[in-house]
């Protein structure tokens, strides 16, 4: 069965750097987004993107924060300078059109020192 | 603004007995509905979703919830646990916003199950 995957699992790095995290969508998916799950806290929605473009970005999606998807096949969140409070599990989904369900994939845990 | 739910923040069940997952949603039109879970270090997988249609609906593992409007509820039930069951549960509504939706998801319940 298809999946959505996430690289890597776990990035750990210090303050202020750059991080890019990467997903590979489901590969007939046109939908595209991210979410993040602050540890002990519920999932929050953090951008769409449709068309090469963004549909939607949440408050939290400031000026720190671009997604891409530079081929085909991948979705890249990337935070230019990150933060401390940016530690968190990454989701990505996708989905095959505006309204089916989205797929997440297993995550990726950032952790920033 | 939509938001959801969860009042159980935890919840301990004995395997074998019955399951309900409580989840209040609000939101001005007719919601999509959605239950994930997700077990330690995992990402997020759908149980069961509501569109439209029969209000009581099937999902994976045993899983059913049923959605009553006049409660603005969407609980999760399962007649009979077991020790896999064991995860932390998540509700979630579909926001419609620009051409697609948003999930917002409730706080979560995290389910321990006794052997």
């Amino acid at each position: 069965e298809p999946e959505v995957t996430q690289t890597p699992s776990h990035q750990v790095t210090q303050m202020g750097q750059e991080v890019i995290l990467r997903c590979v969508p489901i590969s007939n998916h046109l939908y595209f987004y991210w979410y993040r799950q602050i540890l002990g806290q519920k999932v929050e929605f953090l951008v769409s993107f449709y068309n090469n473009e963004i549909s939607e970005k949440s408050e939290i999606f400031d000026d720190q924060f671009s997604v891409e998807r530079p081929d085909g096949s991948n979705f890249t969140l990337k935070i230019r300078s990150t933060k401390l409070e940016d530690s968190a599990m990454y989701f990505c989904a996708s989905t095959p059109d505006a309204i089916s369900e989205q797929f997440f994939g297993p995550g990726t845990r950032l952790t920033v020192l | 603004a939509q938001s959801v739910t969860q009042p159980d923040i935890h919840i301990t069940v004995s395997e074998g007995a019955s399951l309900e997952l409580r989840c209040n949603y609000s939101y001005g039109a007719t919601p999509y509905l959605f239950w994930y879970v997700q077990s330690p270090g995992q990402g997020l997988q759908l149980l069961l979703k509501y569109f439209s249609g029969d209000t009581l609906v099937q999902g994976i593992k045993g899983f059913e919830a049923e959605f009553k409007r006049s409660q603005s509820s969407f609980n999760l039930r399962k007649p009979s646990v077991h020790w896999s069951d064991a995860a932390e549960y998540f509700c979630a509504v579909g926001e419609m916003t620009s051409g697609t939706y948003k999930y917002i998801f409730g706080t979560g319940t995290r389910l321990k199950v006794l052997a």
